[in-house]
């Protein structure tokens, strides 16, 4: 069965950076587009950001542009998001989805915690 | 798009049959999503496409609607399906989900 395991949450200061990393098994991971989405502590579901198979095309949403990145490193079946100056509004369990608009598989998810 | 879901819980015994409803603030036409959420788990696709199920999903879930009204239903409720559903509209980017439907045990 395809496997998709985040990793590299943990406490982090407000204004400080973290990288999360998705290590994909199990699927051709080149074929398809990736998402990253996230869950605040006891609250719903928001799409954070999602890549095409060759890193080309990227999107948003609006409360982490200019502040989030999204990579992929296909030769490493491994999907990364880089998240600087961050706030305490991002505070959330992140999780690695596969697809572009509606995510089949989901990792587990990693926490990240901005706080002081 | 702002996606609403009722009730926020619903009490339902084991065997019986749940419905769930999912409005969106504009049309979506069919692009909507169901996933099921347990408690320290990942969401789980149940049904997308508004009525497709996802693999492995049993038949007992059902997903019907078009446009903003959408509806996902159980047929007979396992000990399993107890959890926390949502949709998700992914006509607009970015894609935006409800705030859940708690189905509880009666």
């Amino acid at each position: 069965e395809m496997q998709l395991v985040e990793s590299g949450g943990g406490l982090v200061q407000p204004g400080g950076s973290l990288r999360l990393s998705c290590a994909a098994s199990r699927f051709t991971f080149s074929s398809y587009w990736m998402s990253w989405v996230r869950q605040a502590p006891g609250k719903g579901l928001e799409w954070v950001a999602n890549i095409n198979q060759d890193g080309s095309e990227k999107y948003f949403v609006d409360s982490v542009k200019g502040r989030f990145t999204i990579s992929r490193d296909n030769a490493r079946n491994s999907l990364y998001l880089q998240m600087n100056s961050l706030r305490a509004e991002d505070t959330a369990a992140y999780y690695c989805a596969r697809g572009y608009s509606y995510g089949d598989y989901w990792g587990q998810g990693t926490l990240v915690t901005v706080s002081s | 798009i702002v996606m609403t879901q009722s009730p926020a819980t619903l009490s339902v015994s084991p065997g019986e049959r749940a419905t769930l409803s999912c409005r969106a603030s504009q049309s979506v036409s069919s692009n909507l999503a169901w996933y099921q959420q347990k408690p320290g788990q990942a969401p789980r696709l149940l049904i997308y496409d508004a009525s497709t199920r996802a693999t492995g999903i049993p038949a007992r879930f059902s997903g019907s609607g078009s446009g903003t009204e959408f509806t996902l239903t159980i047929s007979s409720l396992q000990s399993e399906d107890f959890a926390v559903y949502y949709c998700q509209q992914y006509n607009n980017w970015p894609p935006t989900f409800g705030q859940g439907t708690k189905v509880e045990i009666k």
